[in-house]
């Protein structure tokens, strides 16, 4: 069975860091690219960094750049996303997503195996 | 920025058809993917590259894109089906979720 499980999030001052993972079964990890999504209380959904399927390639949205940085280790089955300087307005529902391709900019990719979620809420 | 829009709602009876609609410029051009959220619950991708169906997913679930509007379609709706729907696009370099629609089988 495919499964993505997330883990990381909880609770957080703005200005602090918080290092989501996604643990991976069932598939081939090392051959597709993957995405971080989130969802903020309420909102839709809101496309945040992808990876290609080594690693070497990867892209954030601006509103994350710089602060968000995602990565993967193949050897242990599992996706990161290194969240730093967080704001209010990460607060959100974070998914990690599997993508058909091994790149996750290609324009005929779909993400068609999500993780449960975990959520991030940053308050003072 | 690249916008999808989706109108926020959509109502449609047991049994009926039910169509949700994405919109954006020349969207026709590009692949169009749609995912359903039930409350509580992840996204689930239903179709994939405009008309494509992932396994395990009913027939009822259709859809189609062309000029400026992409469309899901469910031909017999059922309760089961009353959830969220997302439509997705790519427009370099990031994919683009459109605003959602609720759909409700009343």
């Amino acid at each position: 069975e495919v499964q993505l499980v997330e883990s990381g999030g909880g609770f957080v001052q703005p200005g602090g860091s918080l290092r989501l993972s996604c643990a991976v079964s069932g598939f081939s990890f090392s051959s597709y690219a993957m995405s971080w999504v989130r969802q903020a209380p309420g909102k839709g959904l809101e496309w945040l960094s992808g990876v290609s399927d080594s690693g070497r390639s990867t892209y954030h949205i601006d509103s994350v750049k710089g602060r968000f940085t995602i990565s993967r280790d193949n050897s242990k089955n599992t996706l990161y996303l290194q969240m730093n300087s967080l704001r209010d307005e990460d607060t959100a529902v974070y998914y990690c997503a599997k993508d058909q391709k091994y790149t996750w900019s290609d324009p005929g990719d779909a993400f068609d195996v999500w993780g449960q979620g975990t959520m991030v809420t940053v308050s003072s | 920025s690249y916008d999808l829009t989706q109108p926020p709602s959509v109502f449609v009876s047991p049994g009926q058809p039910a169509s949700i609609t994405c919109s954006g410029d020349k969207l026709g051009n590009k692949y169009v993917s749609w995912y359903q959220q039930k409350p509580g619950q992840s996204p689930v991708l239903v179709i994939y590259q405009d008309v494509n169906r992932p396994s395990g997913i009913p027939e009822r679930f259709s859809g189609s894109n062309s000029g400026n509007t992409a469309t899901l379609t469910i031909s017999e709706t059922q309760a089961m089906d009353e959830a969220d729907y997302y439509c997705q696009a790519w427009d370099y370099p990031t994919w683009v979720f459109g605003g959602g629609t609720k759909l409700t089988v009343l």
